[in-house]
């Protein structure tokens, strides 16, 4: 099983769309989860962190379930500069007590006019 | 301004050759990564170091080598040994758990 998974789309919404990414990680002793984004040819950009009791930024939403070690974002209202790839990033410390960052191969979004 | 800062963005090398990719940082961050992303993929660990003088193979080290003298530097090393070395190269660093890692504008390595 793949650490983290994610569907790979793309996702193609109409503006002003609700759309949902979904991902799942496989290890139980995850300790911080993330979103990022990133742009055609460009650099991972922190988007949000994801919290058990969930958290919402503007028109983004992030929702974490340790039980079933699944995360979700939701975008309310998509903008056309919503466009680009959403990656979900799981991070945990390593036997030797290192932290390390784990992330899915991305969802791509495309916001059509 | 803090941040981070790779150089060169776009970089061309002959076969056989070894090649020094730059990483610095003025966040006064402890930790700091090296990751490879190939088109359509996801970002996979090449070197990670936590503190000065001390650093850790990643999931895809080998060919590669890094060196930690200082706390803002992270330089990556490209060696013949790497066999497909062509990609985008992503430095990071990062302060506490919670906060997640923030990225340099990578560099993107082409063997010609």
């Amino acid at each position: 099983r793949k650490e983290v998974e994610q569907d790979p789309g793309p996702f193609n919404v109409p503006e002003g769309a609700t759309v949902a990414f979904n991902c799942t990680y496989s290890n139980s002793a995850s300790q911080s989860f993330f979103w990022y984004r990133q742009d055609c040819r460009k650099e991972p950009k922190l988007l949000m962190s994801v919290y058990s009791s969930g958290n919402e930024d503007g028109r983004f939403t992030a929702q974490l379930n340790r039980a079933s070690q699944y995360i979700s974002l939701l975008i309310r209202d998509s903008k056309l500069s919503d466009s680009a790839t959403y990656l979900c990033v799981v991070a945990s410390y390593s036997g030797a007590g290192s932290y390390q960052l784990t992330f899915g191969k991305g969802t791509k979004l495309s916001v059509i006019p | 301004d803090g941040g981070i800062t790779q150089s060169p963005k776009y970089l061309f090398r002959k076969e056989g050759q070894n090649v020094t990719l730059s990483c610095e940082q003025n966040l006064n961050h402890d930790a700091m990564y090296w990751y490879r992303q190939d088109p359509g993929q996801g970002l996979r660990l090449i070197y990670y170091s936590q503190i000065v003088n001390d650093f850790q193979k990643g999931d895809i080290a080998e060919g590669y080598s890094v060196s930690r003298e200082k706390k803002e530097s992270f330089p990556l090393t490209v060696t013949s040994a790497q066999k497909n070395p062509t990609a985008f190269y992503l430095c990071a660093s990062s302060i506490e758990r919670e906060n997640g890692a923030f990225f340099g504008q990578g560099t993107r390595l082409t063997v010609v």
